[in-house]
């Protein structure tokens, strides 16, 4: 069975600071691995995936995430953090074309 | 905006009701889910139609159904409301691909009293 474990409900960081989400997934067969933004009253929007191609993924909004089979983890990171980042982050797995499985998602808090 | 249209955007209704959510996917694409957020259990998968077939389930109750029409949008009937069953409602959809990157709709607020 998959499973995503999202560590942190919450983090906060500075404008200006590094931002660091992180993410660790079990899965049986190889997994497509996405990060999702969530802000207020919206939808969710996806930020970036991880489908095998590279480990180092570049998604929008500056965002990225490496894929560490060894450590089963897709952790998401930004080098500089703006308030325009403050929203709920959820990260998820599927094995192909089939559901997402989400983890419990973690908001991130950007302070001035 | 993902190209997910989803009506109404906010649906307040009393327990024992039945409602009718709608989506309509991005164009080309065939496949749709229905998920579920609340706050005490998270974004959770209900169903998914692929061109008018039921391809997976999920946790969905008995008391809500789902399809898909020849013109690919698909409605989550959702019956016999309970308090519990407040939540936002997203549909997703997705194009045939091995990696299925999906697409959310701005979702339905779904408020029982």
């Amino acid at each position: 069975a998959q499973s995503v474990t999202q560590l942190g409900s919450h983090v906060s960081v500075s404008e200006g600071a590094l931002v660091l989400l992180r993410c660790n997934y079990s899965s049986s067969v190889p997994p497509y691995l996405f990060w999702y933004v969530q802000y207020p009253n919206q939808g969710l929007q996806l930020l970036l995936k991880y489908t095998s191609a590279a480990t180092l993924v570049k998604g929008i909004n500056g965002f990225e995430a490496e894929f560490k089979k060894s450590e089963t983890s897709f952790h998401l990171t930004k080098p500089s953090a703006h308030m325009s980042d403050a929203a709920e982050y959820f990260c998820a797995v599927s094995r192909g074309t089939d559901k997402l499985i989400f983890g419990t998602g973690t908001r991130l808090q950007v302070f001035p | 905006d993902s190209g997910v249209t989803q009506t109404p955007k906010h649906l307040i209704t009393a327990t024992g009701q039945r409602v009718t959510l709608r989506c309509s996917p991005r164009s080309g694409d065939l496949s749709v889910y229905w998920y579920q957020q609340s706050l005490d259990q998270g974004l959770q998968f209900l169903i998914q139609y692929y061109n008018g077939e039921e391809r997976a389930k999920g946790n969905i109750l008995e008391r809500f159904s789902a399809q898909q029409f020849p013109d690919l949008h698909s409605e989550l009937n959702l019956s016999s409301l309970e308090l519990g069953d407040s939540a936002l409602y997203f549909c997703a959809s997705s194009v045939p691909s091995s990696y299925n990157e999906q697409f959310f709709g701005p979702g339905t607020r779904l408020t029982v009293l």
